[in-house]
């Protein structure tokens, strides 16, 4: 069964250092999504995107973050200057199409801890 | 805009009794509803899915929830808990806007924890 890979699956990083988290998504899927889960708080939105570009980011997604899909197969969120409460466990999803209809598919996650 | 209520966040049942987690939503719009869980490890698997067809709506492992709109409840249920049933459950809303767009963002429940004793 297709599935998404996330890589790192742990990733120690100084408060000040560029991060990249890196995500295969499933193959025919068009539309993908960043979440992140601070320690013993839900799971929040960051970002999704489409057709190469930003569909909708939420107050987290500053100018510290950004995405790319610089093949056909990646999807990564970049950190360009880490800060401690950037610590999290973050969540790669896909899906065939826009939920409500269409689900997301999540990866098993990257945990990023910022010292 | 969207929320969602897990009303426990541990559940502890034994093998072989009901399971019942308690969700409750808010959407300001006709919402689509789900249930994912997480397996230590593990990336969020979609047990089932509500999309405005039928109220009692069939997932996977047994898994079954209904969708109630006067009481803004979406609570998942299994008549007789497994072992491998114990996991962490998320609710989970998208709110539908007028037009039928909504970018695919996610709201989540802050989880409920599934403990199964043998």
């Amino acid at each position: 069964e297709p599935e998404v890979t996330q890589t790192p699956s742990h990733q120690v990083t100084q408060m000040g250092q560029e991060v990249i988290l890196r995500c295969v998504p499933i193959s025919n899927h068009l539309y993908f999504y960043w979440y992140r889960q601070i320690l013993g708080q839900k799971v929040e939105f960051l970002v999704s995107f489409y057709n190469n570009e930003i569909s909708e980011k939420s107050e987290i997604f500053d100018d510290q973050f950004s995405v790319e899909r610089p093949d056909g197969s990646n999807f990564t969120l970049k950190i360009r200057s880490t800060k401690l409460e950037d610590s999290a466990m973050y969540f790669c999803a896909s899906s065939e199409q826009l939920a409500g209809g269409g689900e997301q598919y999540f990866g098993p996650g990257t945990r990023l801890t910022v010292t | 805009a969207q929320s969602v209520t897990q009303l426990d966040s541990h559940v502890s049942v034994s093998e072989g009794t009901p399971v019942l987690l308690r969700c409750n939503y808010s959407s300001s719009y006709s919402p689509s509803l789900f249930w994912y869980v997480q397996h230590p490890n593990k990336g969020l698997q979609l047990l089932l899915k509500y999309t405005s067809a039928a109220t009692l709506v069939k997932g996977i492992n047994g898994f079954e929830a209904e969708f109630k709109k006067s009481e803004t409840s979406f609570h998942l249920t299994k008549p007789s808990a497994h072992m491998s049933d114990a996991a962490e459950y998320f609710c989970v809303v998208i709110q539908n806007v007028s037009g039928g767009t909504s970018y695919g963002k996610l709201t989540f429940g802050q989880g409920t924890i599934l403990t199964v004793h043998p």
